[in-house]
């Protein structure tokens, strides 16, 4: 069966302490991970998309990693701007647009 | 208007009312998606339209009815709702249905009761 695990569950850290949030996956076939921010009371909002083992992208403080079961996310030194619930997902299938998420690590960062 | 804009932000509803859900995007996209997310649980998806098409329905019950009547515009008609479907229901968009990332509306927050 196909799954997306994501830890920790929360996370709380000081401003310019970072960490990275993990997502592991078992899927069959792999046609992309996506990772999103989500605002309380907001949709998500589309960060990065990974599609295979030792790519890496960076956005800002943000950094995300790939290998053949898990995917990272890296923070350097947050700001307390980056405080979020960060989803990763993983396409399945071909075409059918179907994304398996994961449940989500809420990010909070004090000043 | 830009993005993906979902109406009403919130509703409540009895278990026997009839209502709608409406998604609007301005994206020029050509795939449309109803997602439901519920507190301590994965985004969870429902259907998938590509250029107008169902291509994915994700073993929804059949309270809720999807219609697509064209690229721009999606609905979710909602009947004989139960209280567990109280959730936030989010719309989304991408360029197609295969590995474009999805732009998310801010979601109907619904209740029933």
């Amino acid at each position: 069966e196909d799954q997306v695990t994501q830890s920790p569950e929360a996370l709380r850290l000081q401003e310019g302490e970072s960490s990275s949030l993990n997502c592991s996956y078992t899927v069959s076939g792999l046609r992309g991970l996506f990772w999103y921010r989500q605002d309380p009371g907001k949709g998500p909002e589309f960060l990065f998309t990974l599609y295979s083992a030792g790519e890496e992208k960076e956005k800002e403080r943000l950094k995300a990693t790939l290998t053949k079961k898990e995917s990272f996310l890296h923070i350097t030194a947050p700001k307390p701007e980056d405080s979020a619930t960060y989803l990763c997902a993983v396409q399945v299938g071909i075409n059918t647009g179907k994304l398996i998420f994961g449940q989500g690590t809420t990010l909070q960062v004090k000043p | 208007e830009t993005g993906v804009t979902q109406t009403p932000r919130h509703l409540v509803m009895g278990m026997t009312n009839k209502k709608s859900l409406k998604c609007e995007q301005h994206l020029g996209h050509n795939a449309m998606y109803w997602y439901k997310q519920s507190a301590k649980k994965p985004l969870e998806l429902m259907f998938v339209y590509s250029l107008e098409e169902r291509v994915e329905n994700n073993s929804v019950p059949s309270r809720f009815s999807p219609e697509c009547p064209n690229s721009s515009h999606l609905f979710l008609h909602l009947h004989t709702l139960q209280p567990e479907d109280s959730a936030l229901y989010l719309c989304a968009s991408s360029q197609d249905a295969g590995d474009s990332p999805l732009h998310f509306g801010n979601g109907t927050r619904l209740t029933v009761t």
